[in-house]
């Protein structure tokens, strides 16, 4: 599985966008990014996941540069609820890939303060 | 359906005892996951089911736990023979295949604590 690279920490205002980042210049043409985040003491739950284009949904946004090596997450008003451990995850396609799972690393713990 | 749901969600054991966890999947969906997560690491996998089938397990998966899915829907993971380096928490996933939305949804856990 190919690696990725994120801060361990960051901090922000709540109220305040958040921009996490994530390297992945060893990303194969077939790989997906994905994103999860994991409250403490819960299990990880989804954020969201993107091939080449932006993409957005309700709880965030996902900018994936153009030659595909970085992407980052984006938190467009952080609030106390979204302090967590960030993971940015490559997935092969889950409907024709065999590599199904995913491979967490250590993640980027957020924290957001008054 | 109220997602993925593990029994128990705490478990303590004395070093050498066997045990043996449950994940019930979210109903539609014909893959399941287990994962092992330590204090301060993200999860690291154990292995997966495609419906009854054991597809993929990882060389963390020593030859004293054993995962079952046997009529592809509820999973049983057994340790046995338990060493303290077995206590973490064990986290079951499960999604689905074809279409779209094929996120993994994970349950919250079972806590266990070899002593």
């Amino acid at each position: 599985d190919a690696k990725t690279t994120q801060p361990n920490s960051m901090e922000s205002n709540e109220e305040e966008p958040v921009h996490l980042p994530c390297n992945h210049s060893t990303i194969s043409g077939t790989d997906y990014i994905h994103w999860y985040r994991q409250l403490p003491s819960q299990g990880p739950e989804y954020v969201i996941h993107g091939l080449t284009s932006n993409v957005n949904n309700r709880m965030a946004s996902l900018a994936i540069a153009e030659d595909r090596k970085s992407s980052t997450l984006i938190l467009h008003r952080a609030t106390l609820r979204d302090a967590a451990v960030y993971y940015c995850i490559l997935r092969d396609d889950p409907n024709t890939g065999t590599a199904s799972k995913l491979t967490f690393g250590t993640g980027t713990r957020l924290q957001v303060t008054l | 359906d109220t997602g993925v749901s593990q029994d128990p969600r705490h478990k303590i054991t004395k070093r050498g005892q066997n045990v043996t966890f449950r994940c019930d999947p979210i109903s539609e969906h014909n893959r399941l996951y287990w994962y092992r997560q330590t204090l301060g690491q993200g999860p690291e996998f154990l292995t997966y089911f495609q419906n009854e089938a054991q597809l993929e397990k990882s060389r963390l998966l020593s030859d004293r736990f054993s995962a079952e899915r046997p009529k592809g829907s509820f999973s049983t993971l057994e340790i046995q023979r338990t060493e303290q380096g077995d206590s973490a928490m064990y986290l079951c996933a499960s999604s689905s295949t074809g279409g779209i939305n094929t996120e993994a949804f994970f349950g919250q856990g079972t806590r266990l604590t070899v002593v």
